[in-house]
């Protein structure tokens, strides 16, 4: 039973696009994360969520908007997709509150715009 | 402000030869550190917490708050470590568990 599922898995289309990027966990976490890996590998944090309530949205282009209907899902939808939107897609989710426990990650959305 | 530096981005070791991944960080308060591993197009996984203090597949970390150093170690290496390795922090006292990974490290272990 998969504890963080983002689905698609793959996710081509073509420049000027709107496309959404869905996320569930099934762990009981009360807070959800999108992160940006982009070619060069590199991890940066886009938004996060606690308990269906944004609580971090790092300098991302308003074309992005995260969307949460309840605390096990956290959307990402992207309007206008841009060639520089390629990137693999992580959503994670944790148990924060008397520590920091690391977090559960699922398996990426690879986005490629073209 | 919070940062986290891998200052290698690649390194290369034969099978059965100590490595040492390097990680360094900056903060002002009390963090918590992480490492992480990705295995080739796979997820992120969680391979160790410095606050639990447990040695994962043979790896072991230590926090050294005097060089703000976290340092990854495992005495063997085997092929199966080859991936790519993030350390990570989290801030005590910054907003909601945020996580500033590295840059990281690309592992190749060479049999």
């Amino acid at each position: 039973d998969t504890a963080v599922s983002q689905t698609p898995k793959y996710l081509v289309t073509q420049m000027g696009n709107d496309k959404s990027i869905k996320c569930e966990q099934n762990l009981g976490h009360d807070t959800m994360y999108w992160y940006k890996q982009d070619s060069k590998k590199f991890l940066k944090i886009m938004f996060s969520y606690n308990n269906k309530e944004l609580i971090i949205n790092e300098t991302v282009p308003n074309r992005f908007s995260p969307k949460s209907p309840d605390k096990a899902h956290l959307n990402l939808h992207i309007n206008s997709l841009e060639l520089g939107d390629s990137a693999v897609y992580f959503c994670a989710s944790s148990q924060v509150g008397g520590g920091n426990y690391g977090y559960t990650f699922g398996s990426g959305t690879r986005l490629t715009v073209v | 402000a919070q940062r986290v530096t891998q200052p290698e981005k690649l390194l290369s070791v034969f099978k059965g030869a100590p490595v040492e991944l390097k990680c360094n960080y900056s903060y002002s308060g009390s963090p918590e550190l992480f490492w992480y591993v990705q295995y080739s197009r796979q997820r992120l996984q969680l391979l160790l917490r410095h606050i639990s203090r447990e040695s994962i597949k043979g790896f072991t970390a230590d926090l050294n708050k005097g060089e703000t150093s976290f340092h990854l170690k495992k005495p063997f290496a085997q092929e199966e470590d080859s991936a790519m390795y993030y350390c990570a922090l989290s801030g005590t006292t910054d907003s909601w568990g945020k996580l500033q990974f590295g840059a990281g490290t690309q592992v190749v272990v060479t049999p």
